[in-house]
């Protein structure tokens, strides 16, 4: 069974600092993406990634693919309040093609 | 923009209940999924469809059936409603294969006292 293992699973900052969260599998995953859930809505993607070693820059969110394709990062610079939220790694892959998440990172950043 | 619809957002039942919980998809998607999400657990997959009046088991089908009459509408069905279906229930679409990228729902909050 393929796993997606997310750490951290929670985490509280203050503005302005910066953080990564880390997405790890044992198994192949022929792409990745990363969703951001704010409560009380369903999850919104951020971006995907396909390539080994591939790095994808969103405004102040970096993500990067490693280069086996099992493991994912996402680092935020100067993290806002506004990127309080819930975290969510997934990779394709999964039985009958379907999804594979992570349990997510919650994320809170304090003013 | 696609937009998946959840027509419930909270809903409080009673055990034993038969409970149903729509979604409506407007951009012709071919692939339909229900998850339900639960602290520490993650998204667990239940039922999807590729197809109308198609349906595939996911990880934790147990307890629930869903019926896709027409292409737009996903419906996810529970029975008898339990303490243990107490959750967060997720419903997603995507145009093709299934692992393109989901579109969302805002969720439906279900608690069954």
């Amino acid at each position: 069974t393929q796993l997606l293992e997310q750490s951290p699973q929670f985490l509280s900052i203050q503005e302005g600092e910066n953080l990564t969260v880390y997405c790890n599998s044992s198994s192949v995953f022929s792409s990745l993406q990363w969703y951001r859930q704010e409560p009380g809505e369903g999850p919104v993607l951020l971006v995907t990634v396909v390539t080994g070693g591939e790095v994808k820059k969103l405004k102040r969110l970096t993500f990067q693919f490693g280069d086996a394709r099992k493991d994912s990062s996402l680092h935020i610079t100067a993290a806002q309040p506004g990127d309080t939220g819930l975290y969510l790694c997934a990779g394709a892959g999964g039985s009958q093609g379907n999804l594979i998440f992570g349990k997510g990172t919650k994320l809170s950043v304090k003013p | 923009d696609v937009k998946v619809t959840q027509s419930s957002r909270y809903l409080v039942k009673r055990t034993g209940e038969k409970v149903f919980l729509e979604c409506v998809q407007d951009m012709d998607h071919e692939n339909m999924f229900w998850y339900r999400q639960d602290p520490g657990l993650g998204l667990r997959l239940i039922y999807f469809s590729y197809d109308v009046k198609m349906k595939e088991k996911g990880d934790i089908p147990e307890g629930y059936s869903v019926s896709r009459e027409k292409k737009e509408r996903f419906s996810l069905i529970l029975e008898s409603a339990s303490t243990n279906q107490t959750s967060m229930y997720l419903c997603a679409s995507n145009l093709n294969s299934g692992a393109n990228v989901l579109t969302f729902g805002a969720g439906s909050r279900l608690t069954v006292l």
